[in-house]
């Protein structure tokens, strides 16, 4: 069964403007995390934002934030004041304990394109 | 500087050699794992260690082999490799008892069969 869905194959966004990238998971563990990470076009993974799902408050780290709605199993990315550097694919990812190995298992991705 | 490094960054081998990527953290992280990325972008995980020893063996061919001498190296060799083994690898340490640590990624081997 798919763990996280990422429902957005391509997002484009105009420079200056908000953007969200949507993200479902699937667990019946209380007890995970929740990770969203950034790949540009040279290829490394870096990590961008983590939100736990114990955490009452929405996550927040510079222009990232996290839109987290648990009951609805959701932890969309919001970037704000979109740059051209922010064109990359972003991908989704959930740490599920209950898992096996407690590993962590990834969305397909969103290729996210900045339009000047 | 602290991280998860991995050699080579690009590997480009013949049908049926044998090929070896190390990778190497200093983060102190009690798990690596290794990931394979397809050309669509998928990220799958191959294998996972902690304290050396196998957790995850995901449905990978036998012709890969993981060897985890320390818990903070965690090598990955491959036998005999074939034309589908072509992608992206990644090696990737975290610290299992910490539900926030994320995942620190190598900057990946791009493999190349041809």
């Amino acid at each position: 069964a798919q763990k996280i869905t990422q429902t957005q194959p391509g997002m484009f966004v105009q420079e200056k403007e908000a953007v969200t990238l949507d993200c479902t998971y699937d667990t019946s563990d209380p007890s995970y995390g929740l990770f969203w990470y950034k790949q540009p076009s040279s290829g490394e993974m870096i990590f961008l934002i983590y939100q736990g799902s114990y955490d009452q408050q929405n996550a927040t780290e510079g222009r990232y934030s996290l839109n987290f709605q648990k009951a609805r199993k959701s932890a969309n990315l919001v970037i704000s004041a979109s740059q051209l550097g922010d064109s990359a694919m972003y991908f989704c990812a959930m740490r599920d304990p209950l898992g096996t190995g407690n590993q962590f298992y990834f969305g397909t991705g969103t290729s996210l394109t900045v339009i000047p | 500087d602290t991280a998860v490094s991995q050699t080579p960054k690009y590997l480009v081998t013949q049908m049926g050699n044998d090929k070896s990527i190390k990778c190497e953290q200093n983060l102190g992280h009690d798990t690596m794992y290794w990931y394979k990325q397809d050309s669509k972008k998928f990220l799958k995980i191959m294998f996972s260690y902690n304290n050396k020893e196998l957790i995850i063996n995901e449905t990978v061919p036998n012709r890969f082999s993981p060897k985890s001498p320390d818990k903070a190296h965690l090598n990955l060799h491959i036998n005999s490799l074939e034309l589908g083994d072509s992608a992206v690898y990644f090696c990737a340490s975290s610290q299992v008892d910490r539900t926030n640590s994320p995942l620190h990624f190598g900057n990946g081997t791009r493999l190349t069969v041809t």
